[in-house]
């Protein structure tokens, strides 16, 4: 299965700047492919956390911003709330795969 | 409100069937791509499959291909995942996933998910 790679856990204090890479290849980032990003706390379903690389939802705080760079895409959040705690997933297409979308490792964001 | 509404979860043998379903509600069912992807138990999500109205296309992930059908009622507002032939390694939480566009692109996203369904392949 085709993944794109991130971090397995990051963790800051309350107040601090934490960011999390997303890191692809030729068929899915680099090739300039849009990235999306995935906020799942615990027991709960995946939400849309920012579209098309830096693009939040109505109703998602300012803290959260994207980036993407080349084969890799960032999600940073600034002002770390204990809310924050949860999983997060990078998303992409991939002209490799014949399912279309592929989507990150996943990263475990703790709040000390 | 866009609401997506599953099928309540169950257990089924290797090598059984089952059919999950998923109910639109909020916008226009008829012109929208849904999706599902799946997530195992403490692991990351998986796309499994997708179906676009707009030419009627439909796509597989390698893993389910073969195995599983992605199909939907229109008239019910209603998409329905077949899956046949199960294997332990398919247990997981199915989600029903809506996009925003009904054509594929290289910038489509899923929002929002439903609530998931919980699916054990197990004797």
């Amino acid at each position: 299965q085709s993944f794109l790679t991130q971090p397995p856990s990051v963790s800051g204090a309350p107040g601090q700047r934490v960011t999390i890479s997303c890191t692809g290849n030729s068929s899915n980032i680099g090739a300039g492919y849009a990235v999306h990003w995935y906020q799942q706390p615990p027991g709960t379903a995946p939400k849309l956390l920012i579209y098309s690389n830096i693009n939040r939802p109505s109703g998602v705080p300012d803290r959260f911003s994207g980036s993407r760079s080349g084969t890799s895409a960032s999600l940073a959040i600034s002002g770390l709330q204990a809310e924050d705690e949860a999983d997060y997933y990078c998303q992409s297409y991939d002209s490799s795969l014949s399912a279309l979308y592929v989507f990150g490792s996943g990263t475990k964001v703790t709040v000390l | 409100e866009v609401q997506l509404v599953q099928s309540g979860g169950t257990l089924v043998p290797p090598g059984g069937s089952l059919s999950v379903s998923c109910s639109g509600s909020g916008f226009t069912f008829s012109r929208t791509a849904l999706h599902w992807v799946r997530q195992a138990p403490g692991k990351g999500l998986e796309y499994v499959s997708g179906s676009y109205t707009s030419g009627g296309s439909t796509f597989y992930a390698d893993s389910v291909k073969g195995r599983f059908s992605i199909s939907r009622d229109n008239s019910k507002n209603t998409v329905y995942l077949q899956m046949r032939s199960l294997r332990p390694e398919d247990t997981a939480v199915y989600y029903c996933v809506k996009d925003p566009f009904d054509t594929v692109t290289t910038y489509n996203w899923f929002d929002p998910w439903g609530q998931g369904t919980l699916v054990t392949v197990s004797s």
